[in-house]
């Protein structure tokens, strides 16, 4: 059974540093470097921060950054702000051709 | 403006049927897989089928296969969702989401507004 698991919460200060961790099964990652996270604020559409584990897609800061070693994706963000303040949600293509979705971080800024 | 834009959300017993919409405009549809990814109320995001840019390949997760089907009409810029079946644990808003490459990258850039299906009795 294929799985993404993630922290359920997270929480920092203004201008530290944070990392969420997504550690999935072998047959969640497949094998493959189609890691991607979405930032999601309530009542908003998600919205693509990183893909292929570390590349950042046109306007997002590069605050955000993405790694992956062995079994677990990592984000982190630098210099947190207020606004980052919302759901976080890794997912991947699996080797079951298709994709899953970990169970979301919710990230708050004290 | 690149925009998706669902619609055909609504209530529906146990058992019914809904069709739903996602027109796409500020693109070229038909260079792009899109997918369905769908979020229950209080849950996180699931992704639910995808389908390619010719609907050459088409796929579903577990919990709807055989009662989803996914379709296009890249003449009509539009995505479908065929929900067949519906039961109580479909209910969630559902997004359209692009992918983010011609060339299929399983990262989704562009999201609809997303449309709420709510199967009650």
């Amino acid at each position: 059974q294929s799985a993404l698991t993630q922290p359920a919460s997270v929480s920092g200060s203004p201008g530290q540093s944070i990392t969420i961790s997504c550690t999935g099964t072998s047959s969640a990652f497949g094998g493959y470097n189609y890691v991607s996270w979405y930032q999601h604020h309530p009542g908003k559409a998600p919205k693509l921060m990183i893909y292929e584990v570390s590349n950042r897609p046109s306007g997002v800061s590069n605050r955000f950054s993405g790694s992956k070693s062995g079994s677990t994706a990592s984000l982190t963000i630098s210099g947190l702000q207020a606004e980052d303040e919302a759901d976080y949600y890794c997912s991947s293509y699996t080797s079951g051709a298709s994709v899953l979705f970990g169970g979301g971080t919710k990230l708050t800024v004290l | 403006e690149v925009q998706l834009v669902e619609s055909g959300g609504g209530l529906v017993k146990p058992g019914g049927s809904l069709r739903l919409s996602c027109a796409a405009s500020g693109f070229t549809f038909s260079t792009y897989s899109i997918n369905w990814v769908r979020q229950a109320p209080g849950k996180g995001l699931e992704w639910v089928s995808s389908i390619s840019r010719t609907s050459s390949y088409i796929y579903y997760a577990d919990s709807v296969k055989g009662r989803f089907t996914i379709s296009r009409d890249n003449a009509k810029n539009s995505l479908y969702l065929q929900m067949n079946s519906l039961r109580a644990e479909d209910t969630a808003v559902y997004y359209c989401a692009r992918d983010v490459s011609v060339t299929t990258l399983y990262a989704f850039d562009i999201w609809g507004q997303g449309t709420m299906v709510t199967v009650s009795p």
